[in-house]
């Protein structure tokens, strides 16, 4: 898992509330990028930042919101919009926006196991 | 969006054999990449092929792209038990401002015993 830091591991909410998820790269990676994976599925793209106090929506924004106020740093909050929270979350990282395929690698954090009840 | 379709869903093998996975895309990619997940942990890279490549190796893996059928498959040459992960491949669309978006197929459940 490299150089990055999802803090905690395992996650409980009860429904309703705000859950902020920690996403920390000592890499030095232009890119961050957070992902949903639900049991036996691929991984979909939550929201995404290139540079820092910039983000985009990936596929699956509604009920998410980040911040990039930092490089090392992309925090993923889950809100109380968010229809179905449970999941796992993973962050990834991404070199820089080059064209060269070590620029086109994403690197994994462990991930968080998110659960709400 | 799910772009990827993988086959099979889930694989059993001897160590020893040879395990193969295969991944279909929609639309026009610039690379395609395979990844590994260990069960409850994050993924790790494996391999990227281009657009514009057909077949590339790596250790013991073996990829190759057909880009006319929009498929890829990776070959897993020698299975060993320590080789029993889950199976992703990811695409990043050809052209525009992807900023290197990853698209993620479902997955193939790869097991191989002892």
């Amino acid at each position: 898992d490299g150089g990055i830091t999802q803090s905690p591991k395992y996650l409980f909410r009860k429904e309703g509330q705000n859950v902020t998820l920690s996403c920390e790269q000592n890499l030095n990676h232009d890119a961050m990028y957070w992902y949903r994976q639900d049991p036996g599925q691929g991984l979909r793209l939550i929201y995404y930042s290139q540079i820092v106090n910039d983000f985009q929506k990936g596929d699956i924004a509604e009920g998410y919101s980040v911040s990039r106020e930092k490089k090392e740093s992309f925090p993923l909050t889950v809100t109380s919009a968010q229809k179905n929270p449970t999941a796992f979350y993973l962050c990834a990282t991404r070199r820089d926006g080059g064209v060269s395929e070590a620029s086109y690698e994403q690197y994994f954090g462990p991930g968080t196991r998110l659960t709400v009840t | 969006s799910q772009q990827g379709e993988e086959d099979p869903q889930a694989l059993s093998i001897q160590e020893g054999e040879n395990a193969t996975m295969n991944c279909s895309y929609k639309t026009s990619i610039n690379n395609l990449q395979w990844y590994r997940q260990n069960s409850g942990r994050g993924l790790v890279h494996l391999i990227l092929i281009r657009s514009n490549e057909r077949e590339k190796h790596s250790g013991r893996l073996r990829v190759t792209l057909d880009t006319s059928k929009k498929s890829s498959s990776l070959l897993i040459t020698a299975s060993r038990a320590a080789d029993t992960a889950s199976y992703f491949c990811a695409t990043v669309p050809a052209g525009g401002t992807s900023y290197g978006k990853l698209t993620f197929g479902q997955g193939t459940i790869l097991t191989v015993h002892p």
